[in-house]
């Protein structure tokens, strides 16, 4: 069964600060991989996905994540944290075949100024 | 070009009472989802369809149930409100192949 996992429940980083938010994830096949942002009261939006191709991915916001197939994980990035950048991120997994996405519980990320 | 509205966005329901959660979407998508929030837990799936005429189950089912009668639209039924559907509604919309969801703005139900 698919699964994903984001350890933190919160990630706290200093404005201009890199950052970092963990996901790992479990499927049987090759998977489609996303990052989500949600900002307070919003729905989710959609940030970059990996489903082929070069391991790194970049998307909005100056976001990007790399996939490491050998760890299973998934991670986001920014080299710069910005004040505006705190919100709630979920990672999610896909089966190569098949519409239905699986999210992780997802990951509070604080930027203080 | 709207993407994903959903109506109402916030209700107050009684135990017992039954509602409808509307969904649209203008992409042409196949695919439409519901989901419910509830905090700390992530997102939860309720029912899916991938096509006008065909709907399944997801992870959380009991309690609700879809239609899909058109491509646009995919209305979520509360038929005997607990409060354990107190929680936040979100349905969202794919293609077939880029997986991508596109997300309403969600509808917030307090069963009381």
């Amino acid at each position: 069964a698919q699964s994903v996992a984001q350890p933190e429940d919160q990630v706290n980083v200093a404005e201009g600060n890199p950052l970092t938010v963990k996901c790992t994830y479990s499927v049987s096949g090759n998977p489609y991989l996303f990052w989500y942002v949600q900002y307070p009261n919003r729905g989710l939006q959609f940030l970059l996905k990996y489903i082929t191709g070069d391991n790194l991915v970049k998307g909005s916001y100056g976001f990007e994540a790399e996939f490491n197939k050998s760890q299973t994980s998934f991670h986001l990035k920014k080299p710069s944290a910005l004040v505006s950048d705190s919100a709630l991120y979920f990672c999610a997994v896909r089966e190569q075949q098949g519409g239905k996405l699986i999210f992780g519980q997802g990951t509070e990320l604080s930027v203080k100024p | 070009n709207a993407g994903v509205t959903q109506t109402p966005k916030f209700r107050i329901l009684k135990i017992g009472q039954s509602m409808t959660l509307q969904c649209t979407q203008d992409m042409n998508h196949n695919y439409m989802y519901w989901y419910r929030q509830d905090p700390g837990m992530g997102l939860k799936l309720i029912y899916y369809s991938v096509g006008a005429g065909i709907t399944d189950k997801g992870e959380v089912p009991n309690g609700y149930n879809v239609s899909r009668s058109t491509t646009e639209d995919f209305p979520l039924r509360l038929e005997l409100a607990a409060p354990s559907q107190t929680s936040v509604y979100f349905c969202a919309s794919s293609g077939p192949t880029s997986g991508e969801q596109y997300f309403g703005p969600g509808t917030r139900l307090t069963v009381t």
